[in-house]
């Protein structure tokens, strides 16, 4: 049972315009989400991350919007740049007070960024 | 600043050999570790945490082991490997729960 899900395997978008990223949950006790970012050959890079206390949260050109009642987030990068290509991947826990609980993660969209 | 450091970045083994994966995190203390699995076509698997030394949680039952010998040391290892431990492994750190993650640029096993 896959707890969280990136149901889009790739996204192409034009440069300079916005790209939003889409991801579900089906665990209400996730009440923390986390986007990663991929590069070929690396470990994913951390990006924004956002309590289920908040519905949204901006960094730079990063804003994660969270929807509890749908169990939905959303990563949006504007404007988008060619580096933004890479695989994203969107990440859930269970924040469980004083555990380590580890990250379930979605499979990932591969954002293309079109000159 | 802190940094990961996983080895090999490859590794192409037997089936039935043994295997042992490093990981050693600096500029942080008493760190969360995790091992993650990706293998082909499947996402990021939690395989292991460690909240301390010693103190190794396994989250699936698999062929592969953990151990934490020092504070910021993570090893995985295996005494006899399968076909169907072949994939990407990933180590990474936290400050504890509730905190981003933060990978190293893993290790691909293949099992020949």
């Amino acid at each position: 049972d896959q707890q969280v899900k990136q149901n889009s395997p790739s996204l192409s978008v034009q440069e300079g315009r916005i790209s939003i990223l889409n991801c579900d949950y089906t665990n209400s006790m996730f009440d923390y989400f986390l986007w990663y970012k991929k590069y070929p050959a690396e470990g994913p890079t951390f990006l924004i991350s956002i309590s289920s206390i908040k519905d949204k949260n901006e960094d730079g050109r990063f804003t994660v919007f969270l929807n509890k009642s749908a169990k939905h987030l959303s990563l949006h990068i504007v404007p988008s740049q060619p580096g933004d290509s890479a695989v994203y991947f969107c990440a859930a826990l269970v924040g469980s007070g004083g555990g380590a609980d580890g990250l379930t993660f979605g499979k990932g969209t591969h954002l293309i960024i079109q000159p | 600043s802190q940094t990961i450091h996983q080895w090999p970045a490859t590794l192409v083994q037997p089936v039935g050999s043994p295997l042992s994966l490093e990981c050693t995190v600096e500029g942080t203390s008493n760190p969360n570790l995790y091992w993650y699995r990706q293998a082909a076509g499947r996402g990021l698997q939690l395989l292991f945490y460690s909240v301390g030394i010693g103190q190794i949680s396994s989250e699936v039952p698999q062929n592969l082991s953990a151990s934490r010998p020092q504070d910021r040391q993570f090893i995985l290892s295996s005494k006899k490997l399968l076909l169907s431990d072949s994939g990407f492994y990933l180590c990474a750190w936290s400050t504890g729960a509730n905190q981003p993650q933060h990978f190293g640029d893993g290790t691909r096993l293949s099992i020949l």
